[in-house]
């Protein structure tokens, strides 16, 4: 299996404009995460999903940000419109479940964002 | 919400040196996993602590869960080049419906040769 895998790994884009971050999760798991890591605040968990439904948003930190699942193999995360505060590594990752060795997270490589 | 402190935040050692993290949590958790990170790459999973006073060991790395469920620990013995990175714990909340996994902020790790 390739892992989980996102796209693009760099972005760099001007403030007001509108950025799609994308993720395909590990065939088979059942649940996707998105995570934002600055060096400020660490690693947040944004949003999951589990069979596509998203489960709790909360993380989600206001009405700019939206994240989609349509299909067990996709997901994106939009910003809209990006401001730079929202520069950040922005990951992507996906367990087979929620219980024991289940919930093992698989991380992906990561989108770079920059914004200007 | 649930914490989890992870501290110290900076670690550097010369090679050879032990090195030890450690993670508490404001609740009790059911489990708490480890993760890696090296610079510029993604977190990786390294291992998931379960039950109350658990200890487990990879090669020069120990990590222990506590008798509370509310702390752990992550040490590496005569540390090398190729430990360096972000050494991250995270935890599951018992009861309830909390279905987060809570990470720490993490402790870098540098290693001077």
């Amino acid at each position: 299996d390739a892992g989980v895998i996102q796209s693009p790994r760099h972005e760099v884009t001007e403030m007001g404009q509108e950025v799609t971050l994308r993720c395909k999760p590990i065939s088979g798991h059942d649940y996707l995460f998105w995570y934002r890591q600055t060096m400020m605040r660490g690693l947040e968990l944004l949003i999951y999903f589990n069979n596509n439904v998203p489960i709790d948003d909360s993380g989600m930190p206001e009405d700019r940000f939206s994240a989609k699942m349509p299909n067990a193999s996709f997901s994106t995360l939009k910003i809209q419109p990006s401001e730079p505060r929202d520069s950040a590594v922005y990951f992507c990752a996906s367990s087979l479940g929620l219980a024991g060795m289940r919930e093992t997270q698989y991380f992906g490589p990561g989108t770079r964002l920059l914004v200007l | 919400g649930q914490q989890v402190m992870q501290i110290p935040q900076y670690q550097h050692v010369q090679e050879g040196e032990d090195f030890t993290t450690y993670c508490n949590s404001s609740t009790t958790l059911s489990n708490i996993q480890w993760y890696k990170q090296r610079p510029g790459g993604h977190p990786v999973f390294l291992i998931q602590l379960v039950k109350s006073g658990e200890v487990k060991k990879q090669k020069r790395l120990t990590f222990q869960f506590g008798e509370a469920k509310k702390n752990s620990s992550l040490h590496i013995t005569a540390t090398q080049t190729t430990d360096v990175g972000t050494y991250f714990c995270a935890g599951r909340g018992s009861g309830g419906s909390n279905y987060k996994l809570t990470f720490g902020k993490g402790t870098l790790l540098t290693v001077n040769p």
